[in-house]
């Protein structure tokens, strides 16, 4: 079965860093674009960065420079680097596939199952 | 940033009943939406793709339509595990894939 599946949250201080994996089931993730997305308490999904196979990172401007996305192609693994943590990035992380079958349609699947990340003194 | 904005924020409504969820991007984008239902507590569900096109194993009451800024998601006959909060997304830009803010569908 093609899953993802998330680890690595927790409660963290402002200003402290975080580093969160999602490890891929039944597809490489090197050969997919992959992507994270979050959802802070009683709010709706928030886009922050994708991983493209070609290697090309792109984030949402409410964590460039804070967050980057990576990957470990021998782990079938994607991380997320969280540094300079707020309160304000305080939500449950989504790691999902963006899938294509025909560029540029794309969409996201499979998601997995969600790592909360708490960012509190 | 490509902008979405759905309507209604929520509605009430019940089992039986038609729904209809709009979604309307700030510039064109062709027929790059997508639509998710989220249940509390769960992962986001793909339902359709491509504006149009009903992802594996979604029931066909779930139905989408649109092309350029505007948007909608039929549900034909509500049931009881339809209940749920549903979200539009573009793909057209793929440097910032943005979402709605989402549509919580309630019991009346």
């Amino acid at each position: 079965e093609v899953q993802l599946v998330e680890s690595g949250g927790g409660l963290i201080q402002p200003g402290g860093s975080l580093r969160l994996s999602c490890t891929a089931s039944e597809f490489i993730v090197s050969s997919n674009y992959m992507s994270w997305v979050r959802q802070a308490p009683g709010k709706g999904l928030e886009w922050v960065s994708v991983l493209y196979s070609n290697g090309n990172t792109y984030y949402a401007d409410s964590v460039k420079g804070r967050f980057t996305i990576s990957r470990d192609n021998s782990k079938n693994t994607v991380y997320l680097q969280m540094s300079s943590l707020r309160v304000e990035d305080t939500a449950v992380y989504y790691c999902a596939r963006l899938y294509t079958n025909m560029w540029p349609y794309n969409w996201f699947d499979p998601w997995g199952q969600g790592t909360l990340v708490t960012v509190s003194s | 940033d490509i902008q979405m904005t759905q309507s209604p924020s929520s509605l009430s409504a019940s089992v039986g009943d038609r729904v209809t969820i709009t979604c309307r991007a700030s510039q064109s984008i062709s027929n790059y939406l997508n639509w998710y239902q989220q249940k509390p507590g769960k992962a986001p569900k793909l339902l359709i793709y491509a504006s149009s096109s009903l992802q594996s194993g979604v029931p066909s009451r779930f139905s989408g339509s649109g092309s350029g800024t505007d948007f909608t998601l039929t549900i034909s006959s509500l049931q009881p595990e339809d209940f749920a909060t549903y979200y539009c997304q573009q793909g057209y830009s793929s440097q910032s894939l943005t979402f709605g803010q989402g549509t919580k569908v309630e019991i009346k």
